[in-house]
């Protein structure tokens, strides 16, 4: 079976450019979330979508960040204009709704702001 | 605000050393506890995943503890081997089923040969 599939894999550009990232998560999740990971530190929650309604977007800095979940399956998350501090890992997860929602990731797209 | 903290955040062991990796929180309301592996440049590996009604998950020479009323979890390894070497990442649901996981900062281990 196949696990959460992002790409790119690796992204470098220049601050002030656009960024996008994609995410295919296990077949049958329900839930897809979208975690930063700075160097040295757990990832951090930005999103998280319940099929495809956006339930917690507390921590998703929504003046340059966006996402979408189209059809409750495959998702984009946005960067723009990207800055110096977004430099970081970008990581995918899903999980079923339903107990005990046990979260598995993808590789991530490890973003570099020059 | 419920808080992760990982000690030690780096541990060099021999191989073939038994090892305990520890995470403690603030908060003992949780729902559940996983354990992650992290591989350099790599997502991350669910490894063990612990109700707060369970006291222990086993899988190999993995063995995880979790103690609410302490705040703390720990992950046993086993007669540990070079390829344990890796980041291990514990991460706790507050809020019911319906929380998000809240991370430590992690443990880098490293298993010398």
């Amino acid at each position: 079976e196949a696990g959460v599939v992002q790409s790119p894999r690796y992204k470098i550009i220049e601050k002030k450019q656009p960024v996008a990232f994609w995410c295919n998560p296990i077949s049958g999740h329900n839930t897809l979330y979208w975690y930063r990971q700075n160097l040295g530190q757990g990832p951090e929650l930005l999103i998280r979508y319940e099929n495809e309604e956006a339930v917690d977007d507390s921590q998703l800095p929504k003046d340059r960040f966006s996402a979408e979940r189209l059809k409750g399956v495959d998702s984009t998350l946005k960067i723009q204009p990207a800055e110096l501090g977004d430099s970081a890992v970008y990581l995918c997860a899903s999980s079923f709704r339903d107990y005990p929602r046990e979260q598995y990731f993808g590789p991530g797209t490890r973003l570099t702001v020059t | 605000k419920q808080e992760v903290t990982q000690i030690p955040a780096a541990l060099s062991v021999p191989e073939g050393e038994n090892l305990v990796l520890n995470c403690s929180f603030t908060d003992s309301a949780i729902y559940n506890l996983q354990w992650f592996r992290q591989d350099p440049g790599k997502g991350l590996t669910s490894l063990l995943l612990i109700q707060s009604s369970q006291r222990e998950q086993t899988s190999g020479r993995l063995n995880a503890s979790l103690d609410k009323s302490s705040g703390r979890s720990t992950l046993y390894i086993a007669a540990s081997q070079p390829g344990d070497s890796a980041t291990y990442l514990c991460a706790l649901r507050n809020g019911g089923s319906q929380g998000n996981l809240i991370f430590g900062k992690g443990t880098k281990l490293s298993v010398k040969p």
